[in-house]
């Protein structure tokens, strides 16, 4: 079964709110990887939380772990219309590495302006 | 750096042709990655080369697809005949993975298959 999954799938938004987006798991990871993709391009990575990290900030960027209940959440605060794209989690499972790595099927945001 | 550099960027094709995705990793990278992304299932890995040796291909769907990667610059993947229903965005994606540590993945901006 898959291993990462979004959550909302999609999230419309006005410009300079923030906007959490939610990903869930299912088995023990290694760590896990946020990417984002616009409309017609390729994913673009955006952060790595590692197991025994709670907490990540990049930017404008905050990403949370929570290993004991198998979820993760990214948050973008005070979005732009550029940030409108659609965000992916990926997890690297406990046994295996990059070529394990398991995509969810993405939140699509889209930022007003 | 130019990044992962896919071609063609669009092909459109009728079933039964031949169809060759092209990927050029980024220089110094030694695993690639080709993924297949539909909405229907998303993104799914098709195949992993570690230093130009094929990893686990558990992910190709049938024998129609088979893939290369002769040296360390260059990565093919062949559609051989193609079929409506491989219609979808290839993605090819270049890391360097060094000491068991996972790298970040760099992708290209991708091949979209049309199979009529």
């Amino acid at each position: 079964s898959q291993q990462g999954e979004e959550d909302p799938q999609a999230l419309s938004i006005q410009e300079g709110e923030n906007a959490t987006m939610n990903c869930s798991y299912k088995t023990s990871i290694n760590n896990l990887q946020w990417y984002r993709q616009n409309s017609g391009r390729g994913l673009v990575h955006l952060i790595l939380i590692r197991s025994n990290e709670r907490e990540k900030h990049s930017g404008r960027l905050r990403v949370t772990l929570d290993t004991s209940k198998k979820s993760s959440s990214l948050l973008i605060t005070a979005s732009r219309a550029a940030d409108t794209a659609s965000y992916f989690c990926a997890t690297e499972p406990l046994q295996g590495g990059s070529e394990k790595l398991v995509f969810g099927k993405g939140t699509k945001l889209t930022v007003n302006p | 750096d130019a990044g992962v550099i896919q071609s063609p960027r669009h092909e459109v094709t009728e079933m039964g042709q031949e169809v060759t995705l092209r990927c050029k990793p980024i220089s110094g990278h030694n695993s690639l990655f080709w993924y297949r992304q539909t909405m229907m299932r998303g993104l799914e890995l098709l195949i992993y080369f570690n230093n130009n040796v094929p990893i686990d291909d558990s992910g190709m769907p049938e024998d129609r697809f088979s893939a290369k990667m002769p040296n360390a610059s260059f990565s093919t993947l062949k559609i051989q005949p193609s079929e409506p229903r491989d219609s979808a965005v290839y993605f090819c994606a270049s890391s360097l993975i060094a000491g068991g540590d996972t790298g970040e993945l760099f992708f290209g901006e991708g091949s979209r298959l049309t199979v009529l």
